[in-house]
C-alpha cells in the first residue's frame, strides 16, 4: 500500500532560522514525490518534485528536499525562513508502475514564522 | 496562461439544493481531477478524466456526487441533493500527459451547506 506521513503538524520557526519539515513515504513502487504549498485561501502550488533523477532537489522560493531511498524519506528545507513561507505544505506521493494513477497527500505542515 | 479556472469562488447553498460547481482546465491539458478538502479528512481525490473519459470515480462519496466533462475545456461536479457535510473546498486540477506529472490547482470553490 502506498502512504504518506507527515511527522509534524505544525511547526514554527522565526524569520531567518532554517526550516525543515519531514516527510516519509510508503511505495511499493519506485514513486515519484512532490511538495506543494497551499497559502490561506489559495489553491495549491507545486514547490519542487523527484522523479528518480537527482536525489537532492531544488524548487521555488530557495527550498530544496533530499529523497533518501534507505530511510524513505522527502524531506523539506529551506536555509532561511520568510515571513511569507507562512502556509500549509503538503508531501505527495505518487507511485510509479502498477498502473496505479492517484496522488496520495500527506495530512499536511502548517508552518508559522514569527518575527 | 491563465491556470485552472473555478467558478464559483464560493458557494453557500441550503440542504436539498442541487450545487454545481464548474472548471475549466489549462488549455492543452488532457487530464482532469477533481478534490475535496476538508479538516477532518485532507484533500481525497473524487474523480478524474482522461481525454473526457471518467477513468476512476471511486473516490466519489455517494451517488448524490456526479462529475461530467463534455469537452476538453469543461467540466462540471454536481451535488444533488446536497447535505450540510458535503461543506468543504473543492479543487480542480489538471495537467498533461500524465496523472504522474505535477498537476495545476485551481483557487477552489467553498461551499457551505446550510
Amino acid at each position: 500500500a502506498q502512504s504518506v506521513t507527515q511527522l509534524d503538524s505544525h511547526v514554527s520557526v522565526s524569520e531567518g532560522t532554517p526550516v525543515l519539515l519531514r516527510c516519509n513515504y510508503s511505495s511499493s513502487y519506485s514513486p515519484s514525490l512532490f511538495w506543494y504549498v497551499q497559502h490561506p485561501n489559495k489553491g495549491l502550488q507545486l514547490l519542487l518534485k523527484y522523479t528518480s533523477a537527482a536525489t537532492l532537489v531544488k524548487g521555488i522560493n530557495g527550498f530544496e528536499a533530499e529523497f533518501k531511498k534507505s530511510e524513505t524519506s522527502f524531506h523539506l528545507t529551506k536555509p532561511s525562513a520568510h515571513m511569507s513561507d507562512a502556509a500549509e505544505y503538503f508531501c505527495v506521493v505518487s507511485p510509479q508502475g502498477g498502473g496505479y494513477n492517484k496522488l496520495i497527500f500527506g495530512a499536511g505542515t502548517r508552518l508559522a514564522v514569527h518575527p | 496562461d491563465a491556470g485552472v479556472i473555478q467558478s464559483p469562488r464560493h458557494e453557500v447553498t441550503e440542504m436539498g439544493q442541487e450545487v454545481t460547481l464548474r472548471c475549466k482546465p489549462i488549455s492543452g491539458h488532457d487530464y482532469l481531477f477533481w478534490y475535496r478538502q476538508t479538516m477532518m479528512r485532507g484533500l481525497e481525490l473524487l474523480i478524474y478524466f482522461n481525454n473526457n473519459v471518467p477513468i476512476d470515480d471511486s473516490g466519489m462519496p455517494e451517488d448524490r456526487f456526479s462529475a461530467k466533462m463534455p469537452n476538453a475545456s469543461f467540466s462540471t461536479l454536481k451535488i444533488q441533493p446536497s447535505e450540510p457535510r458535503d461543506s468543504a473546498v473543492y479543487f480542480c486540477a489538471s495537467n498533461r500527459g500524465s496523472s504522474y506529472n505535477e498537476q495545476f490547482f485551481g483557487p477552489g470553490t467553498r461551499l457551505t451547506v446550510l
